[in-house]
């Protein structure tokens, strides 16, 4: 059974580094059939993908964040992490990790969707 | 949202309804759409993939299409547990690849 077990402070500073981690159990980390992702929901918003990696470290990132978005893995460990920079209220909510299915086609990358989910971090950002 | 969905649907018990999602041909267009299901307090939950395939699991009341740069999604047989946000979303290939999800669409069971 596929578990994502998340880790990390469910409290922030503005201006300051969120820092949440994800251990993977279930499945190896370094299978080539998966990227590991960061999906976000804001209170009383929809979800907003993040980011994800693959297990040699290839990413992709939101263009909205990736100024500010740091993801990292850790095959060793099984866990994969995301850092997000100078966070404002704007960043409060629940983050989730996610296994995602993104396969390279000729034409492109075409994803198969977020099929294992972590059980979410509720982030407040204090002042 | 770069895929629009309409903000809200609503269907008596037993009722079909259907939740729309417009894109375009970087998106959904090219590599088709997933749907998520969303309630509060959980993770959302994958309830379809590329278009029409239902994970294992999925009831077969929930089923999916797409035409063009457009995609649907259709739950029939409406039951009270099926009130929940539900969530479009799709790989994009601009600006180096991304995803992006829906608005999201809030469905009451009257």
């Amino acid at each position: 059974q596929v578990q994502l077990q998340q880790s990390g402070p469910g409290r922030v500073k503005s201006s300051e580094t969120l820092s949440l981690t994800c251990s993977v159990s279930g499945v190896s980390i370094s299978s080539t059939s998966y990227y590991w992702a960061w999906v976000r929901q804001s209170p009383g918003k929809g979800l907003e993908w993040i980011g994800n990696i693959y297990y040699n470290g290839i990413t992709f990132n939101n263009p909205s964040l990736e100024s500010r978005v740091t993801t990292s893995i850790d095959t060793s460990k099984h866990q994969f992490s995301l850092n997000l920079t100078s966070v404002t209220a704007a960043d409060g909510g629940v983050y989730y990790c996610a296994r995602q299915t993104l396969i390279k086609y000729s034409y492109g990358y075409v994803d198969f969707g977020l099929d294992v989910w972590g059980q979410g971090t509720t982030v407040t950002v204090s002042s | 949202s770069v895929l629009t969905q309409p903000p809200s649907v609503s269907g008596a018990p037993g009722q079909r309804i259907s939740i729309s999602c417009s894109g375009g041909t970087s998106n959904i267009g090219t590599f088709g759409v997933n749907w998520y299901q969303s309630l509060p307090g959980t993770a959302p939950k994958l309830i379809m993939s590329r278009n029409n395939q239902r994970p294992s699991g999925v009831p077969a009341r929930f089923s999916g299409s797409k035409s063009g740069t457009s995609a649907s999604l259709a739950i029939s047989g409406l039951l009270p547990d099926d009130e929940a946000d539900y969530y479009c979303a799709a790989w994009d290939d601009t600006v180096k690849g991304h995803m992006v999800f829906g608005g999201g669409t809030t469905l009451t069971v009257l």
